[in-house]
C-alpha cells in the first residue's frame, strides 16, 4: 500500500504569495494517477488537479501541479483570499496524504 | 450531478449500520464508486471502492473484514454495510464519483457526507 507524506504540515502565507505544496510518495505513482483536492472549513473536499495536471472545471490557472516518481508538487502562483484550506495529494482512487494546511499570515 | 448519502448515527462499539448513497444526474451504472472517510478533525482516508457492475470490490486495511462495498444499478445507489464498528470508524462518510469511471482517477464529485460517531 502507497504512503503518501505531505509537507509541511501548515504553510502561514499572505495573499499574493506564492504556495509550493509537497507530496512525497513511499513507492513510484505515475504523474497520471496523483491528484490534488482542496478542502475548505466546514465544506466537502473538492478536486483541483488530476490526471498529469489536468485542472478540474473552474479552476483558475494559478494552481498547478508537477513532479514524477515520488515527488509531487502543488503550486499557487499567487495566492488568494479564497485559497486558504487544506489541499491533499491522492493517489488516484486509493490513499490520500495527510494534508497541508495554508493559512493566512 | 448529485451523490446524497444517508443511513448514518450514534451507535455503540460493535454494532452495525448501513450507509446509503444515491446517485442522480448521470449514467451511475457506468462508474465505479468510492466511499471515503474523515475522522472529526483529520484528514480524508479512503475506505472502499466496488466496479460498475459490483464483479469486483476493495477495501483498506482498516475496515477489511467488517465493512462491505455493494450497489444496486437499478436504483442508482451504493451502499456501504459496516459491521463490528469501533470508535476509530467515527466520522464524516462520503461517497465520491471518479472522474472517467474507473478505479484508478481522481473524484470530481463529492456527496455531502454522513456522521457516524461510535461510542458507548
Amino acid at each position: 500500500e502507497i504512503v503518501l507524506t505531505q509537507s509541511p504540515g501548515t504553510l502561514s502565507l499572505s495573499p499574493g504569495e506564492r504556495a509550493t505544496l509537497s507530496c512525497r510518495a513511499s513507492q513510484i505513482v505515475p504523474f497520471i494517477y496523483l491528484a490534488w483536492y482542496q478542502q475548505k472549513p466546514g465544506q466537502t473536499p473538492s478536486l483541483l488537479i488530476s490526471g498529469a495536471s489536468r485542472r478540474a472545471t473552474g479552476i483558475p490557472d494559478r494552481f498547478s501541479a508537477s513532479g514524477s516518481g515520488t515527488d509531487f508538487t502543488l503550486t499557487i502562483s499567487r495566492l488568494e483570499p479564497e485559497d486558504f484550506g487544506v489541499y491533499y495529494c491522492q493517489q488516484s482512487g486509493r490513499a490520500f496524504g495527510q494534508g497541508t494546511k495554508v493559512e493566512v499570515k | 450531478v448529485k451523490l446524497v448519502e444517508s443511513g448514518g448515527g450514534a451507535v455503540q462499539p460493535g454494532k452495525s449500520l448501513r450507509l446509503s448513497c444515491a446517485a442522480s444526474g448521470f449514467t451511475f451504472r457506468s462508474f465505479a464508486m468510492h466511499w471515503v472517510r474523515q475522522a472529526p478533525g483529520k484528514g480524508l482516508e479512503w475506505v472502499a471502492v466496488i466496479s460498475f457492475d459490483a464483479s469486483n470490490t476493495y477495501l483498506a486495511d482498516s475496515v477489511t473484514g467488517r465493512f462491505t462495498i455493494s450497489r444496486d444499478n437499478s436504483n442508482n445507489t451504493v451502499y456501504l454495510q459496516m459491521n463490528g464498528l469501533r470508535p476509530e470508524d467515527t466520522g464524516v462518510y462520503y461517497c465520491a464519483r471518479p472522474f472517467s469511471g474507473t478505479y484508478h482517477d481522481a473524484f470530481d464529485v463529492w456527496g455531502q457526507g454522513t456522521m457516524v460517531t461510535v461510542s458507548s
